[in-house]
C-alpha cells in the first residue's frame, strides 16, 4: 500500500499570499497518477489537479501541481478568500487508491 | 449536466446491512470506472471500493473486503454498494465518484450511522 503524507497539517496564510502544499509518497506513484482535491466544510471534494500537473475543468490557473515519483506539490499562487479549505492528495495508480491525511489551509 | 446522486444511507444496528445507490446522469456509467469513498465524522477521506467500466473487475480496501460488494447496473445507470456485517467504524458519509481524469465528479454523499 502506498502511504501519502501531507505537510504541513495546517497552513495559516493571508489572502494574496502564495500557498505551497506537499504530498510525499512511501513509494513511487506510477505514471504520476496523483490528484489533488479541495474540500470545503459540509461539501463533497472537488478535483483540482490530475496527473500531478493537469488542471481539472473549470479550475482557475492560480492552482498548479508539480512533481513526480514520490514528491508532489500543490501551489496556489495568490490566495483568494474562497481557497481556504482542506486539501487532499490521492494516488490512483495502484490499488488501494489511497488519500493523504489532508492539509487545512486557514486564514491568518 | 453530469451529476451523481447517492441514496440509501441511514441508521443501522451493528451487524446489519445496508445498500447504497448512486444514480448517474449526464454520462453513461458503462464507459467509466466508478468508486466509493467515505469520510468518518471529522476525519479525512478513505477510498472504499472501485469497479471497472465493464463491471467485471472490483477492488476493495482491506477494511471492507469480504463485507462490502460494489456493483453497477449499466441499464439503470446506477452504482451500488452492498454493505454487510456493519460495524461502528463504518459510520461515515459515503460518496460515489466517477473515475475519468482521477475522481473527477463526486456526489453529495449519503450518511451511514452504525449504532445500537
Amino acid at each position: 500500500e502506498i502511504v501519502l503524507t501531507q505537510s504541513p497539517g495546517t497552513l495559516s496564510l493571508s489572502p494574496g499570499e502564495r500557498a505551497t502544499l506537499s504530498c510525499r509518497a512511501s513509494q513511487s506513484v506510477s505514471s504520476s497518477y496523483l490528484g489533488w482535491y479541495q474540500q470545503k466544510f459540509g461539501q463533497a471534494p472537488r478535483l483540482l489537479i490530475y496527473g500531478a500537473s493537469s488542471r481539472a475543468t473549470g479550475i482557475p490557473d492560480r492552482f498548479s501541481g508539480s512533481g513526480s515519483g514520490t514528491d508532489f506539490t500543490l501551489t496556489i499562487s495568490r490566495l483568494e478568500p474562497e481557497d481556504f479549505a482542506v486539501y487532499y492528495c490521492q494516488q490512483y495508480g495502484s490499488s488501494p487508491y489511497t488519500f493523504g491525511q489532508g492539509t487545512k489551509l486557514e486564514i491568518k | 449536466e453530469v451529476q451523481l446522486v447517492e441514496s440509501g444511507g441511514g441508521l443501522v444496528q451493528p451487524g446489519g446491512s445496508l445498500r447504497l445507490s448512486c444514480a448517474a446522469s449526464g454520462f453513461t456509467l458503462s464507459s467509466f470506472a466508478m468508486s466509493w469513498v467515505r469520510q468518518a465524522p471529522g476525519k479525512g477521506l478513505e477510498w472504499v471500493s472501485t469497479v471497472s467500466a465493464g463491471g467485471r473487475s472490483t477492488y476493495y480496501a482491506d477494511s471492507v473486503k469480504g463485507r462490502f460488494t460494489i456493483s453497477k447496473d449499466n441499464s439503470k445507470n446506477t452504482l451500488y454498494l452492498q454493505m454487510n456485517s456493519l460495524r461502528a467504524d463504518d459510520t461515515a458519509v459515503y460518496y460515489c465518484a466517477k473515475w475519468g481524469n482521477a475522481f473527477d465528479i463526486w456526489g453529495h454523499g449519503t450518511m451511514v450511522t452504525v449504532s445500537s
